[in-house]
């Protein structure tokens, strides 16, 4: 089946320290690879997404490359702000048509 | 550009009571997905519309119903509240079943 990991928070941070939060997925087929921000007390925000293999999502300072070869799509940042404290969630369509399927969330606290 | 929006913000219902949540997507789009995220989880699919019809149901019971009205707006109905229910429930937009979704802010139900 269908199915994506992610490692668990909370994950604690200085500010401007690197950030990289682990994910890796399942499935058949060639899924398109997301990452979603969700702020507290908001929906979910679009943060970047990879489409195939070796395409590199980035936004924000964000980035993630899509790995087929270890089914990963890890979220980097060279320097963290405060203003960057929020759950992160991995994601990936299956199908690229309807469902999205998503990780559990990785919280993320960044002290000034 | 008009977001998505979900109305209400927040609910409160009783057990074996009904629900109707309410979604308006996103200018220029036809189709609405919905996604169950209960506390500390990540979002959960429960079913997509497309053009008015149902396009991809999630592993959810049929007391959970769904309808897509001519201008795409869209409404989900939970019949017989259990106390799992409680959760955060967000509505999505995209154009023409496209992979990249749009969440709104999410109703936020609880069930007592």
């Amino acid at each position: 089946g269908n199915s994506v990991t992610q490692m668990e928070g909370p994950v604690t941070l200085s500010e401007e320290a690197f950030l990289t939060i682990n994910c890796t997925y399942t499935a058949t087929g060639y899924p398109s690879l997301f990452w979603y921000v969700q702020y507290p007390g908001e929906g979910l925000q679009l943060l970047l997404k990879a489409t195939k293999a070796d395409d590199k999502g980035s936004n924000k300072g964000f980035e993630a490359t899509y790995r087929k070869e270890t089914t990963s799509f890890h979220l980097e940042k060279g320097s963290v702000q405060v203003s960057d404290s929020a759950v992160y969630f991995c994601a990936l369509s299956p199908n690229r048509d309807d469902k999205i399927i998503f990780g559990k969330g990785t919280r993320l606290h960044i002290l000034p | 550009e008009t977001g998505v929006t979900q109305s209400p913000t927040h609910l409160i219902k009783t057990r074996g009571q009904q629900v109707t949540l309410r979604c308006s997507s996103q200018s220029g789009h036809n189709t609405v997905s919905w996604y169950q995220q209960a506390l500390g989880q990540g979002p959960q699919f429960i079913f997509q519309y497309y053009r008015e019809e149902e396009n991809g149901r999630g592993n959810f019971p049929p007391r959970f119903s769904g309808l897509q009205f001519p201008n795409y707006s869209s409404e989900l109905n939970v019949n017989a509240l259990e106390l799992d229910d409680s959760a955060l429930y967000l509505c999505a937009s995209s154009p023409d079943r496209q992979e990249t979704q749009y969440f709104g802010p999410g109703t936020r139900l609880l069930v007592l």
